[in-house]
């Protein structure tokens, strides 16, 4: 089993910065088979990036995904107001599928 | 408009049983690969069950052989039947629909194994 391992665990910035998010894996990821998600309190995890560097639809370009093999990387260009929140990382190049424990920005 | 909606979670006891059901709606139910994903503090995000894009299914080891997935293409609806329930199934369930990631998912349905 692939083990995703984020940091930091929490960041705090304030809106206007930008926040770089880290996820390593314990293995190769297969073909960066690697997915970002969103979380707001009370809310369902929202896709933001797939294929490690693939907006998904709807996702504003402030958010961009790179990285292959084992170390990959959220960045948020510029924080906006409802940009604070818990970011996921997925691996689906091995089974089982597996998640990070998650990154919360929060504001400074 | 896509959606997911899940229904089914609540409180039982410790050995007891569950159906969850997730109804889709804006999309071909049955082109798309479907999971179930679930949350808790302890063990955060975890891949539960899903069906393969060739209409495989396969479980995470920690609930192989407890739960059991299906889906009714005439009717948009994905299950999830768990039996032998744990305190460590305690958690918010998931439907998403799953292309090895989930691009839609439900509101979720919380699902509370205790005595």
């Amino acid at each position: 089993e692939i083990v995703l391992t984020q940091s930091p665990g929490t960041l705090s910035l304030s809106p206007g910065e930008r926040a770089t998010l880290s996820c390593r894996a314990s293995q190769s990821v297969t073909s960066s088979y690697l997915a970002w998600y969103q979380q707001k309190p009370g809310q369902a995890p929202r896709l933001l990036i797939y294929d490690a560097s693939s907006r998904a639809t709807g996702i504003p370009d402030r958010f961009s995904g790179s990285g292959s093999g084992t170390d990959f990387t959220l960045t948020i260009s510029r924080l906006e107001p409802e940009d604070f929140a818990v970011y996921y990382c997925q691996q689906y190049g091995s089974s089982p599928r597996t998640f990070g424990q998650g990154t919360k920005v929060e504001i400074k | 408009e896509v959606q997911l909606l899940e229904s089914g979670g609540g409180l039982v006891q410790p050995g007891g049983s569950l159906r969850l059901s997730c109804a889709a709606s804006g999309f071909p139910f049955s082109s798309y690969g479907m999971t179930w994903v679930r949350q808790s503090p302890e063990r955060g995000l975890e891949w539960v069950s899903g069906f393969g894009a060739s209409g495989s299914t396969f479980y995470a080891a920690s609930v192989k052989g407890r739960f059991t997935i299906w889906r009714d293409n005439s009717k948009n609806t994905l299950y999830l039947q768990m039996n032998s329930l744990r305190a460590e199934d305690t958690a918010v369930y998931y439907c998403t629909r799953w292309s090895g990631y989930g691009d839609i998912w439900g509101q979720g349905t919380m699902v509370t194994v205790s005595s």
